[in-house]
């Protein structure tokens, strides 16, 4: 099957720094990833779209200014927190649309994010 | 924002046992899916239900989909002590975004 790698797995950083954390398609091209945010013991909640070569879309409440997305290549796209806060610390996670097998989705293993 | 609920929250059985998962949801869907995640890892896709099936089989792994009610079921069965995780029904709506919306969870437990 299709993977997808995160980089890095765990971060840990001090408060108004930055952090990027890249997810990959390894074995497949993917027009589309998405980027999920998970507190503990809840739901996976969809941040944003990124589409490769455009500007990423945005769910309602997420700041765009605050998590920056960029779809560079259609085998890479990189979220970053900036200025990251203690509130942010989240367990990070990205999917892949397998083109054009539009239905499947595959999701990296997630990056832990904790701002101390 | 979250598409729907799933019941119970929390299950605990014993293994060999059956286990029923129930997930609802609120608008049109072209598909259905159920997802399952160990504590702190990612997601691992189990089995994709479309909107025009109303049952589906994977080894030990039944779905069921009603879409007049918008629920479906995910029901596990001769459970495993490595079946413990978290199950989540996903669903893809029908705006061609390809978006996934996740229901709340279910933590299974099952005890050896």
């Amino acid at each position: 099957g299709a993977v997808v790698s995160q980089h890095p797995s765990w971060v840990i950083c001090k408060s108004g720094t930055s952090v990027k954390i890249e997810c990959r398609s390894l074995d497949f091209q993917a027009t589309t990833m998405f980027w999920y945010r998970q507190f503990p013991k809840q739901s996976l909640m969809l941040m944003a779209t990124s589409n490769e070569g455009s500007k990423a879309t945005y769910e309602q409440g997420v700041e765009k200014d605050k998590f920056l997305i960029n779809h560079a290549s259609l085998t890479l796209s990189t979220l970053t927190v900036t200025s990251a806060h203690p509130e942010d610390s989240s367990f990070y996670i990205c999917s892949a649309r397998v083109t054009p097998r539009t239905d499947t989705q595959y999701f990296g293993p997630g990056t832990r994010l904790t701002v101390l | 924002s979250q598409q729907g609920e799933e019941d119970p929250q929390a299950l605990s059985i014993q293994e060999g046992e059956n286990a029923t998962m129930n997930c609802s949801y609120k608008t049109s869907i072209n598909n259905l899916q159920w997802y399952r995640q160990n504590s702190g890892r990612g997601l691992v896709h189990l089995i994709l239900i479309r909107s025009n099936e109303r049952e589906k089989h994977s080894g030990r792994l039944r779905v069921t989909l009603d879409t007049s009610k918008k629920s479906s079921s995910l029901l596990i069965t001769a459970s495993r002590a490595a079946d413990t995780a978290s199950y989540f029904c996903a669903t893809d709506g029908r705006d061609s975004s390809y978006k996934l919306i996740f229901g709340s969870g279910t933590r299974l437990l099952v005890r050896p």
